[in-house]
């Protein structure tokens, strides 16, 4: 059972554009989301996050969106540099779980490709 | 500076042993956490510590041993159980409010089975 879902595993973009990626979640428990960003043989690095209670948070290029009734945030990254090439992880979190509350469940994660 | 190291970044095995993977943090973080990430298959999550001498199962903790005996350490032991042990191993840490404030993950190390 995949709570957190990344359906685009790749995404291609040209240089100056606009990146969106899009992460959609079936536990309305999350309240708390994140986006980490791993280039190959490297430990994901954190990116952005956002709490339910908001349905924006910006920080300089990137921008996510939170969409509760929907259960979908989205990253957006403007404008899109070659250095932003890497995998994109989700990631959820629910402050009302017990045992292991504020863990992260991860999704797959989406490869961004940004070309020059 | 704070961080989270994980050693070596490469490792060989031989079909049939048990090997151990090392993570340590300064970061005063309760809270420590293994993953594995196959292609395709995003980070699974395998042991996780909330506190010194306590860990838990994650979602593919069969093969695979930890212990939690100093706050700073979580090494994995990769044991001759493990079917498909042939991945990329990270492992990350936390404060006890972790999805609030987010992991620090290590740069990982490759295993490979040969």
């Amino acid at each position: 059972d995949q709570q957190v879902k990344q359906n685009s595993p790749s995404l291609s973009v040209q240089e100056g554009r606009i990146s969106i990626l899009n992460c959609d979640y079936t536990n309305s428990m999350f309240d708390y989301f994140l986006w980490y960003k791993k280039y190959p043989a490297e430990g994901p690095t954190f990116l952005i996050s956002i709490s339910s209670i908001k349905d924006k948070n910006e920080d300089g290029r990137f921008t996510v969106f939170l969409n509760k009734s929907a259960k979908h945030l989205s990253l957006h990254i403007v404008p899109s540099q070659p250095g932003d090439s890497a995998v994109y992880f989700c990631a959820a979190s629910s402050s009302y779980s017990g045992a292991g509350s504020y863990q992260l469940t991860f999704g797959k994660g989406t490869k961004l490709s940004v070309i020059p | 500076d704070g961080g989270i190291t994980q050693s070596p970044k490469y490792l060989f095995r031989k079909e049939g042993q048990n090997v151990t993977l090392s993570c340590e943090q300064n970061l005063n973080h309760d809270a420590m956490y293994w993953y594995r990430q196959d292609p395709g298959q995003g980070l699974r999550l395998i042991y996780y510590s909330q506190i010194v001498n306590d860990f838990q199962k994650g979602d593919i903790a069969e093969g695979y041993s930890v212990s939690r005996e100093k706050k700073e350490s979580f090494p994995l032991t990769v044991t001759s159980a493990q079917k498909n042990p042939t991945a990329f191993y990270l492992c990350a840490s936390s404060t006890t409010g972790g999805g609030f404030y987010g992991y620090t993950f290590g740069s990982g190390t490759r295993l490979t089975v040969v």
